[in-house]
C-alpha cells in the first residue's frame, strides 16, 4: 500500500524551511527520501531504518518514528538546487526487502 | 564511470505493438528493478529481479513482461496486452538483495503511442 506524502507542493523563498511528511499505514522496516528532478532520474538522498535514526545529507535531514510509522523529510534553509519534486519510499519486513513502495510525491519550488 | 544505461530515451509504439526497453548496469548490482511513473504520481514496481534467470512480479506486472539472463541487463517488454502503456519508465538497481539498500536510477525511457 502507497505511502501518503503530505504536502502536495510547496513555495519557498530562498533561505526558508519546510517538512515534508511520509505516513504509512504498515509497520516499516526503513524509509527512503529521492528527489527528482523535471524530465530526470530520482536521486537518492538517504535510507533511516527503524529506531527513530535521523540522518542528514546537506542540510536536508529526516527523522523516523517507528511508532507512529511515519517519517519527515527537512529542508533547512533552503536553495535554488532544493527545487524538484520529493518521494519517500518505504519497505516493509523481510519478505518484501527491496520493494519499495513510493509516495505520489511533493512538489517544492524554491525561488530567489 | 558505472552506472544504469537506459535506451531508448524516447519510445513510440503501434497499436499491437510489442516494445522492449534496455536497461544495463556496469555497477556490478544483484538486483534490478522496473518502475512506471505517470504524471504527477510516484513509482509503481512492475518486475524486479534478485538474480541472472529469476524475477518476481511487482504491483503493476500485466502486460509487461521481463528477461534476466546476464547480471547486467533486464530488458523490459511491453506487450499488446499493455492497454495505456504511455508513461514514464525507470530502471533501477541496488548492490545486494538484503533489505534497505539504496536504488540507483537510470535516465528512463519516455514511452508514447502513435
Amino acid at each position: 500500500q502507497q505511502p501518503v506524502q503530505s504536502p502536495q507542493a510547496v513555495i519557498l523563498r530562498e533561505g526558508e524551511d519546510a517538512v515534508i511528511n511520509c505516513s504509512s499505514s504498515k509497520a516499516l522496516y526503513s524509509v527512503h527520501w529521492y528527489r527528482q528532478k523535471h524530465g530526470e532520474a530520482p536521486v537518492f538522498l538517504m535510507i533511516l531504518l527503524k529506531g527513530g535514526e535521523q540522518k542528514g545529507h546537506e542540510k536536508i535531514s529526516a527523522s523516523f518514528n517507528e511508532k507512529k510509522q511515519q517519517s519527515s523529510l527537512y529542508l533547512t534553509a533552503s536553495q535554488l538546487s532544493y527545487s524538484g519534486t520529493y518521494f519517500c519510499g518505504t519497505e516493509g519486513g523481510t519478505d518484501s526487502w527491496g520493494k519499495l513502495q513510493f509516495g505520489a510525491g511533493t512538489q517544492v519550488v524554491v525561488t530567489p | 564511470d558505472g552506472g544504469i544505461t537506459q535506451s531508448p530515451k524516447y519510445l513510440f509504439r503501434k497499436e499491437g505493438q510489442n516494445v522492449t526497453l534496455s536497461c544495463e548496469q556496469n555497477l556490478n548490482h544483484d538486483a534490478m528493478y522496473w518502475y512506471r511513473q505517470d504524471p504527477g504520481q510516484g513509482l509503481r514496481l512492475i518486475y524486479y529481479s534478485q538474480i541472472v534467470n529469476d524475477f518476481q512480479k511487482g504491483d503493476i506486472a500485466e502486460g509487461y513482461s521481463v528477461s534476466r539472463e546476464k547480471k547486467e541487463s533486464f530488458p523490459l517488454t511491453v506487450t499488446s496486452a499493455q492497454k495505456n502503456p504511455t508513461a514514464f519508465y525507470l530502471c533501477a538497481s541496488t548492490p545486494g538483495t538484503g533489505g534497505s539498500q539504496p536504488q540507483h536510477f537510470g535516465d528512463g525511457t519516455r514511452l508514447s503511442i502513435l
